[in-house]
């Protein structure tokens, strides 16, 4: 069974970090995509960036939001992913969370097939 | 940045109908087109990848149609756990720019 938790959320000051982390089980790691899916308090889905899996390079994309202020990461030998977020402002507070990235073969669809529980950032004085 | 829009933002249905939820996307997006089911305080769900595809596991009562700009969720017979939020999704963007509907909650008449 496919298993994605999160942890790490909880209240943190404009202009304060916070590290996310999601523990993935049930499916071999190591080559999965992987994207951060933020949902702010009442509102609507928003992606905040993916990495690819070993065999495709491991390199990451963001949303212009996000771009130069969070970093997504992975340890694959702990089979964890990791956001770093950095510079907070009150606008990310949201549940944040991980999902794994389905590909349809021999295409460049993608979709979010399994996803974690969130975990909730807050960002306020 | 490629803008999807769901119509109704909101819908009342009882049991056993038919409700028809659609989405559109600002350019042509041709299938790159997904759908999900969100419930209160849980994560999202994917029921129809790539415009009309069944996720594994989902009911055939949900099915998904359209291309280019304009895509439906149908849902026959509408059963109890069915009352959720829905959400669109496209893949098409280059860089990649995942974006969502602004979601349609299906409620109970």
């Amino acid at each position: 069974e496919v298993q994605l938790v999160e942890s790490g959320g909880g209240l943190v000051k404009p202009g304060g970090s916070l590290r996310l982390s999601c523990a993935v089980s049930g499916f071999p790691f190591i080559n999965a995509w992987m994207s951060w899916v933020r949902q702010a308090p009442g509102k609507g889905l928003e992606w905040v960036g993916r990495i690819k899996g070993k065999i495709d390079g491991g390199t990451t994309d963001y949303a212009a939001p996000v771009k130069g202020r969070f970093t997504i990461s992975r340890d694959d030998s702990k089979n964890t992913l990791f956001l770093q977020l950095n510079s907070l402002k009150t606008e990310d507070t949201a549940v944040y969370y991980c999902a794994t990235v389905g590909l349809v073969p021999r295409t460049t669809l993608s979709y979010f097939d399994n996803w974690g529980q969130g975990a909730l950032v807050t960002v306020s004085s | 940045d490629i803008q999807m829009t769901q119509s109704p933002s909101s819908l009342s249905a009882s049991v056993g109908d038919r409700v028809t939820i659609t989405c559109r996307a600002s350019q042509s997006i041709t299938n790159y087109l997904n759908w999900y089911q969100q419930k209160p305080g849980k994560a999202p769900k994917v029921l129809i990848y790539a415009a009309s595809s069944l996720q594994s596991g989902v009911p055939s009562r949900f099915s998904g149609s359209g291309s280019g700009t304009d895509f439906t969720l149908t849902i026959s017979n509408l059963q109890p756990e069915d009352f959720a939020t829905y959400y669109c999704q496209q893949s098409y963007s280059s860089p990649p720019e995942p974006t969502f509907g602004g979601g349609t909650k299906v409620e109970i008449k």
